[in-house]
């Protein structure tokens, strides 16, 4: 079955620690998409990318990084740098917007960081 | 810079219609519609192109005035497997795929 991964799904880091989240889709999608959810602010776009090897910042970029090696893959590390990185992320992927594409976004199940 | 989204929160009875409205300070090219249940991932409902075309869902509709960069999704006749937090999402350009969120309205459908 077609679908996004994300990994682990909870992940517990002491301060100062790098973490990296694993987000993998078998949809032949060219966009990915990394969302911070937190309680009443929605989903806040961290990082995103249309292409290999090409990547964007979102609106709350600052203590994260990504890369995009691979279609398929999207991963994120969530760095010390962060200042309250205990959160909720979500991973997207999409088909590129055009005449037969409506740009949906297709989410995984989503990965809680607590850090302690 | 997020999307406003009102209300941000509504109860409802069963049967009952709610419009969730998504107001924009940026030019927009698409607006999306989600629905997010409790513990689960956003599921796509609907989008809505600059020039007026709708694609999604059958029994949800929704407007976007391209010139007040607004849009609204209206739900009638409400089912109780409505309930949940709705996020408009929001496209500036043609060709850029940056998404940008709402903060989401929570809806709840009681018997």
């Amino acid at each position: 079955d077609g679908g996004i991964t994300q990994s682990p799904k909870y992940l517990f880091r002491k301060e100062g620690q790098n973490v990296t989240l694993s987000c993998e889709q078998n949809l032949n999608h060219d966009a990915m998409y990394w969302y911070r959810q937190d309680p009443g602010q929605g989903l806040r776009l961290i990082y995103y990318s249309q292409i290999v090897n090409d990547f964007q910042k979102g609106d709350i970029a600052e203590g994260y990084s990504v890369s995009r090696e691979k279609k398929e893959s999207f991963p994120l590390t969530v760095t010390s740098a962060q200042k309250n990185p205990t959160a909720f992320y979500l991973c997207a992927s999409s088909l590129l917007t055009g005449m037969t594409n409506t740009g949906e976004l297709f989410f995984g199940e989503g990965s809680r960081l607590t850090v302690l | 810079q997020q999307p406003v989204q009102s209300p941000q929160a509504v109860i409802l009875r069963e049967g009952e219609d709610a419009v969730i409205n998504c107001s924009s300070s940026k030019a927009l090219y698409s607006v999306h519609w989600y629905r997010q249940k409790h513990g689960e991932a956003p599921v796509f409902l609907m989008i809505l192109l600059k020039g007026g075309e709708q694609k999604g869902h059958e029994k949800i509709s929704a407007s976007f005035n391209e010139k007040k960069q607004q849009s609204s999704l209206y739900l009638t006749a409400s089912q109780l497997s409505y309930s949940g937090t709705y996020f408009c999402g929001t496209k500036s350009n043609f060709g850029n795929e940056k998404l940008t969120f709402g903060t989401g309205t929570r809806l709840t459908i009681i018997p």
